[in-house]
This record gives structure tokens, sequence and C-alpha cells, in this order.
């Protein structure tokens, strides 16, 4: 069964202390990863997508990278703003997104 | 339109009563997504639409959810006789196509909060 575990849960940072979030997952064809972003009472903000291993996609303070089994979102230099769900989803040959349970991350000024 | 567009935003419903849920995707895209979320939960697929026609509804909870897609635009999800359980955040998303290539991003909208009381 194809399936997305995302870890830590929650992920408390100071102002400026770097971190990773994880994403492993199991999946029958690998179609494409994606990271989305979520603010309280909104929808998923789409960040990246990730279709081969070794790929690595950058946006301001993040950057994803792909192994054949996890992705990592690497934050540097957090600020407060950065503070929201982040969620991790595969796509995977029967046309399905399937999503984590997402890490929610509070940056501390 | 700008973004995919749901309505409504906010719904508060008797247990027992049909409720209608509708999205408008991008312009263009013929992929449309239903995802459920929740509280505190993660996104929970419901069905999916490749233009007019759904290849995938394994993910509606029970036979009192159905959804259809007319005109390959817009999209109804209809529940049946409320439940208290169904309670959550019905979320919309489209991308151009289900085939995953360079470019192809899946959007979704802000979500039609359900509360059945």
């Amino acid at each position: 069964e194809d399936q997305v575990t995302q870890s830590p849960e929650a992920l408390r940072l100071q102002e400026g202390e770097s971190s990773s979030l994880n994403c492993s997952y199991t999946v029958s064809g690998l179609r494409g990863l994606f990271w989305y972003r979520q603010d309280p009472g909104k929808g998923p903000e789409f960040l990246f997508t990730l279709y081969s291993a070794g790929e690595e996609k950058e946006k301001e303070r993040l950057k994803a990278t792909l192994t054949k089994k996890e992705s990592f979102l690497h934050i540097t230099a957090p600020k407060p703003e950065d503070s929201a769900t982040y969620l991790c989803a595969v796509y995977n040959q029967g046309g399905k997104l399937i999503f984590g349970q997402g890490t929610e991350l509070s940056v501390k000024p | 339109g700008a973004g995919v567009s749901q309505s409504p935003s906010n719904k508060v419903t008797e247990k027992g009563k049909d409720v209608e849920l509708r999205c408008d995707p991008i312009s263009g895209h013929t992929a449309l997504y239903w995802y459920r979320q929740s509280l505190g939960q993660g996104l929970e697929f419901l069905i999916y639409f490749q233009g007019n026609s759904a290849p995938d509804k394994s993910g509606l909870p029970s036979d009192r959810f159905s959804a259809e897609r007319t005109g390959g635009s817009v999209s109804t999800l209809t529940i049946q006789r409320t439940q208290q359980e169904d309670s959550a955040v019905y979320l919309c998303a489209s991308s151009l196509a289900t085939g995953l290539h360079s470019g192809n991003t899946i959007y979704f909208g802000e979500g039609s909060w359900l509360t059945v009381v």
C-alpha cells in the first residue's frame, strides 16, 4: 500500500535556527513528490515538485531534496513567517496524490 | 479564473440534511481532485476527475458521498443525510492533466468548511 510518513509531527525552532523536515515514502511507481505549505484556515500552497532521485529545488530559505526512499525539506535561517504546516505528498501510477500527516513548524523570534 | 474557487466557504447544516459543495477549477485544467481534511489530520483523497469521468472513486467514504463534473469544468460534491463525522474541510484541487510531467502542478482552493450539528 502506498504510504507517506512525515517527521517530526511538530518542530519548534528559534529564528535563525536551521533544520530539516523528513518525508519517507513507499509508492508503486513514483511519478512525483510534492511539498506544500498550509497556513491555518487556508488551502495548501504549492512549494515544489521533485521527479527523480538526486533532484534538488530551492525557494528562498527552503530547499527540497529527493532520494529513492525519502525527501527532505531544509529550512535555512527560518523566520517567524515560515511558521506553518508543511505537507508532503506522492503521486502514484494511479493518478492519486497521497499526503502525509504534515509537520507543524513554529519559528519563534 | 485566477485560482481554484470553492463555495460555500463555510456551511453549518443539521444532521440528516443533504449538502452540495462546489468547485470551480483553474481555467483550462482538465484534472480535478477532491480531498477531505478533518481537524488536525492530513488530507484524505476522495475522488478525482479527468475531464468528466472519474477513474478512481475509491476514496469516497460511503454511498452517501457522490461527485459529478459537467462540461469538464465545475464539479459538485454531494453528501446525503449528513452525519457529525462528516464535519471537515473539503478541499478541491486542479491540474492541467493527471499525467505527471514537468510543470503539471496541482493547485488547491481554500476549502469548504462543513460543520454538521
